[in-house]
């Protein structure tokens, strides 16, 4: 166990859908984040949330949604996606200093049919 | 946008062989740490090395970075089927993002 907790493991979703993938971290980081990870590409950086306000927003498309409601939790509010969002969802949580490591959750398993 | 550039894209060794990975970037950094991800999981830190530090052991873990060259490598030792994971490296600028190659995979053969 890392102190991070993502829920669910697996989702399959149509496009015309809404479900949000959620985040829970234990560690007392003050800076979360999710990732998106497809096959053979290196881990792109979605949404970072520091304080709960959000600090960076990679150009990702508004069907993506996120929310922080507090310092430990982090929501993904999917709807209306596409077969090419299939992959996997990592969220990680840190200390907003330097020269620190991420801690990442298990990840869910996205497939959008 | 992609700063770690992994090499091998694969590897492949019997048990009880070392095992090396090498990573190039593009960027100035702060950091550069080495993360393993068992298929289909979370990523794991590993180890962390900083840009004035040349050398970092942790148990079985071996990794250099040379600055001028903007390259680092991961050693591991006595390889076990247990070390079978994909590897990243990811380098930590003066913000908190952390920018990541597209890995190794390992596959230890007993």
């Amino acid at each position: 166990e890392t102190g991070v907790t993502q829920t669910p493991r697996h989702l399959v979703m149509g496009m015309t859908n809404k479900k949000s993938l959620k985040c829970e971290q234990h560690l007392g980081h003050n800076a979360m984040y999710w990732y998106k990870q497809s096959a053979k590409k290196p881990l792109e950086l979605m949404f970072v949330y520091s304080l709960e306000e959000r600090v960076e927003n990679n150009s990702v498309p508004s069907r993506f949604s996120p929310e922080c409601p507090n310092s430990s939790h982090l929501f993904l509010h999917l709807h209306t996606l596409q077969p090419e969002d299939s992959a996997l969802y990592l969220c990680a949580s840190s200390f907003l200093v330097q020269d620190t490591e991420a801690f990442f959750g298990q990840g869910t398993r996205l497939t959008v049919v | 946008s992609q700063q770690g550039e992994e090499d091998p894209q694969a590897l492949s060794i019997q048990e009880g062989e070392n095992a090396t990975m090498n990573c190039s970037y593009k960027t100035s950094i702060n950091n550069l740490q080495w993360y393993r991800q068992n298929s289909g999981r979370g990523l794991v830190h590993l180890i962390l090395i900083r840009s004035n530090e040349r050398e970092k052991h942790s148990g079985r873990l071996r990794v250099t970075l040379d600055t001028s060259k903007k390259s680092s490598s991961l050693l591991i030792t006595a390889s076990r089927a247990a070390d079978t994971a994909s590897y990243f490296c990811a380098t930590g600028g003066s913000n908190y993002q952390l920018i990541w190659g597209a890995g190794t995979k390992l596959i230890i053969k007993p």
